[in-house]
């Protein structure tokens, strides 16, 4: 089973709208990491969030968690072309300080002009 | 540039034939991980290590075999290799699990033929 579900699976947005790409964890969530993934790169570290509530920015980019509903969502403001790519969520589900982070399959952005 | 290093960048590999996948990291990071990334599915843990001398199976393991032997290096290892291995290999670190995002190498693109 997927702990962690991304939704939408995909999404083409205009040059300049807003949206959100959530991620819901079937377990408790002991910490959230958004990353993301640039079209046969690597993945880069966006921003990591712990306690329900907590809000953290990144230039247009924007994470907050729930954590009564167990989900983070990730709010881009005015996207550009530069936004593209696959967003993944990653998730602390065990709270053991060594257990490796699992993740969901990622929603596929692309920003049309 | 500091960061996690992977060799090859891409491979075609014949079943039954074997491999070592490379991966390096010159940020004295204890926690080294290798994922796999099949399209659409996200990223499953294979092995990982939370320090020189310790692995550990993830949750697809099988097929693969790592070692440690020092803090900079975990290597991959595919010994008969399987069409279902074809995938996107990606190896990462963290100094410790907690307030720290992984650091991703690049990725190996392997296709088994």
């Amino acid at each position: 089973s997927q702990e962690l579900e991304q939704s939408p699976q995909s999404l083409i947005v205009q040059e300049g709208k807003n949206l959100t790409i959530n991620c819901t964890s079937s377990k408790t969530l002991y910490g959230l990491y958004w990353y993301k993934q640039k079209y046969g790169e690597g993945l880069i570290f966006l921003m990591m969030l712990q306690k329900g509530g907590e809000e953290k920015s990144h230039e247009k980019i924007t994470a907050k968690l729930d954590e009564k509903k167990q989900q983070s969502s990730l709010h881009i403001t005015a996207s550009q072309p530069s936004h593209a790519g696959i967003y993944l969520c990653g998730a602390d589900i065990w709270n053991s300080g060594n257990t490796p982070l699992v993740f969901g399959k990622g929603t596929r952005l692309s920003v049309i002009a | 540039n500091a960061g996690v290093t992977q060799t090859p960048k891409f491979r075609i590999l014949k079943i039954g034939q074997s491999m070592t996948l490379q991966c390096a990291q010159d940020m004295n990071h204890n926690y080294m991980y290798w994922y796999r990334q099949d399209p659409g599915m996200g990223l499953k843990l294979i092995y990982y290590s939370v320090g020189a001398g310790i692995t550990d199976k993830g949750e697809v393991p099988n097929g693969y075999n790592v070692s440690r032997s020092t803090t900079e290096d975990f290597p991959l290892r595919l010994e008969l290799a399987a069409p279902s291995q074809t995938s996107v290999y990606f190896c990462a670190s963290s100094p410790f699990q907690g307030d720290y995002g992984y650091t991703f190498g690049s990725g190996t693109r392997l296709t088994v033929v």
